[in-house]
C-alpha cells in the first residue's frame, strides 16, 4: 500500500508568519513530489512541484525533499488571509499519483 | 483555454439509478485521470487513461463502475446501479508533462448524492 501522510491540522498561523506543511510518504523509489492547494468548494491545483533533494523556492512559498527522511514540507512565508485553504500532498508512485488527506491551514488576519 | 470541463456539476440521484459523468479534457493533454474525493478518504485515484487507452482501473471500487474514453476530447464515468456510499466529489483531470515537469489540472468536480 503507497502511502502518503499528513496532518489533518488545522495549522493557526497568525497573518505574516510562516507556515510550515508536512508529510511522509512510504515509497523509498518515489521520485517526483508535489504540494496542491484546494479551496473550500473548489477542485486542487498545483502550487509547486519538487524532483531532488534540497529545496526549491517560488516567491513565498518553499519545498523541501528530504529523501532519506522520507519527508516533504511547503514553507509558506509572510502567510495571508487567502492562503487559508486545504495542502494536498501528493507523491507518484508509478503510474500513480497518490494524494494525502490533506492539512487545512487558517491564517488569521 | 477552458480547462477541464466536467458535467454536470451536481447530481442528485436515488439509490440504483445509473449515473454518468462526463469530462472534456483541455486540449493536447494526453493522460486523463478520474479522483474521487471524499471526508473519509480523501482523494482517490479511480482509473488512468494515456492516449484515450485505459492504463490502469486499479481504483475502480466495484463492477459498478466503468470509465470509457472514446475520443481524446471526451471521457465518461459511469456507475450502475449507484449506492448511496457513492456521493462524493468526481474529479477529472488532464495532464501536461514538459522540462518543468509534471502538471495535473483538475476540472470543477461532479458533486454527487446518492439517495
Amino acid at each position: 500500500q503507497k502511502e502518503v501522510e499528513q496532518n489533518s491540522g488545522p495549522l493557526s498561523v497568525p497573518e505574516g508568519a510562516i507556515a510550515s506543511l508536512n508529510c511522509t510518504y512510504s515509497d523509498r523509489g518515489s521520485q517526483s513530489f508535489f504540494w496542491y492547494r484546494q479551496y473550500s468548494g473548489k477542485s486542487p491545483e498545483l502550487i509547486m512541484s519538487i524532483y531532488s533533494n534540497g529545496d526549491k523556492e517560488d516567491g513565498r512559498f518553499t519545498a523541501q525533499l528530504n529523501k532519506a527522511s522520507q519527508y516533504v514540507s511547503l514553507l509558506i512565508r509572510d502567510s495571508q488571509p487567502s492562503d487559508s485553504a486545504t495542502y494536498l500532498c501528493a507523491v507518484r508512485y508509478g503510474n500513480k499519483l497518490v494524494f494525502g488527506a490533506g492539512t487545512i491551514l487558517r491564517v488569521k488576519s | 483555454d477552458a480547462g477541464v470541463i466536467q458535467s454536470p456539476r451536481h447530481e442528485v440521484t436515488e439509490m440504483g439509478q445509473e449515473v454518468t459523468l462526463r469530462c472534456k479534457p483541455i486540449s493536447g493533454h494526453n493522460s486523463l485521470f478520474w479522483y474521487r474525493q471524499t471526508m473519509m478518504r480523501g482523494l482517490e485515484l479511480l482509473i488512468y487513461f494515456n492516449n484515450n487507452v485505459p492504463i490502469d482501473d486499479s481504483g475502480m471500487p466495484e463492477d459498478r463502475f466503468s470509465a470509457k474514453m472514446p475520443n481524446a476530447s471526451f471521457s465518461t464515468l459511469k456507475i450502475q446501479p449507484s449506492e448511496p456510499r457513492d456521493s462524493a466529489v468526481y474529479f477529472c483531470a488532464s495532464r501536461t508533462l514538459d522540462r518543468g515537469g509534471e502538471k495535473l489540472f483538475f476540472g470543477s468536480g461532479t458533486q454527487l448524492s446518492v439517495l
